[in-house]
């Protein structure tokens, strides 16, 4: 598999900016998705980074750097309903089919 | 309206009893996949395919089976269950694994006891 790394747990507190990071190594690198997942509920698409810079989409943002292995997803004016988890996610085009490989996630809290 | 449509919601069967978790989607994606996912693991990739008859095993197909017979549904197969496979399941979908949002289906929470 796959080395994609993100921290466990993020806390932040309501109208402020966020920064989420997310590292990785893969042979066949082929692109790099965010995914936001509320408790219970299916994960729902957020970005996609295929080349290097800043995507940026309403109050979020998400950048990639392909040469240091390395993307962020910038969540600002944060609200309640952004406390959830943040999954990091790569396409490896390594494997015959290619593949997409999800992060353990980050746990965000946001505190009124 | 686009969705991935995933059944049942929520399941408790027994240790052998076999079952099957159907998903189908409606966007004539080529791309379908399962995950589990477990608390401090993630999503886990069971099985994907890449189109009808075409599939292949992800990180942990250990006890499970899938199918491609027609390109909108996939369904997962467990011959027998057995309580490590109690998990919160996960079917997807979408153009290709870099070709697009992966659309989820609202997710199998499955009990074997």
């Amino acid at each position: 598999g796959q080395n994609i790394d993100q921290p466990t747990e993020m806390t932040a507190t309501e109208g402020a900016i966020v920064q989420i990071n997310c590292t990785y190594q893969t042979s066949g690198f082929n692109g790099l998705f965010w995914y936001q997942q509320h408790a219970g509920e299916a994960p729902t698409f957020l970005s996609y980074n295929v080349l290097d810079g800043l995507e940026e989409k309403g109050r979020f943002s998400s950048f990639l750097s392909r040469s240091k292995g390395y993307s962020y997803l910038l969540l600002k004016e944060l609200q309640m309903k952004d406390s959830a988890s943040y999954l990091c996610a790569v396409s490896d085009r390594g494997s015959t089919l290619g593949r997409l490989y999800f992060g353990r996630g980050t746990q965000l809290t946001v505190w009124p | 309206e686009a969705q991935v449509t995933q059944n049942p919601r929520y399941l408790i069967t027994v240790t052998g009893k076999k079952l099957t978790v159907t998903c189908s989607q409606n966007m004539n994606h080529e791309y379908m996949s399962w995950y589990r996912q477990d608390p401090g693991l993630g999503l886990r990739q069971i099985y994907y395919s890449m189109n009808v008859e075409v599939t292949d095993k992800g990180d942990v197909p250990e006890g499970y089976k899938v199918s491609r017979k027609e390109k909108r549904n996939f369904p997962l197969i467990l011959e027998s269950p057995s309580p490590n496979q109690t998990s919160l399941y996960f079917c997807a979908s979408s153009d290709g694994p870099a070709k697009g949002e992966a659309f989820f289906g609202q997710g199998t929470r499955l009990t074997v006891v």
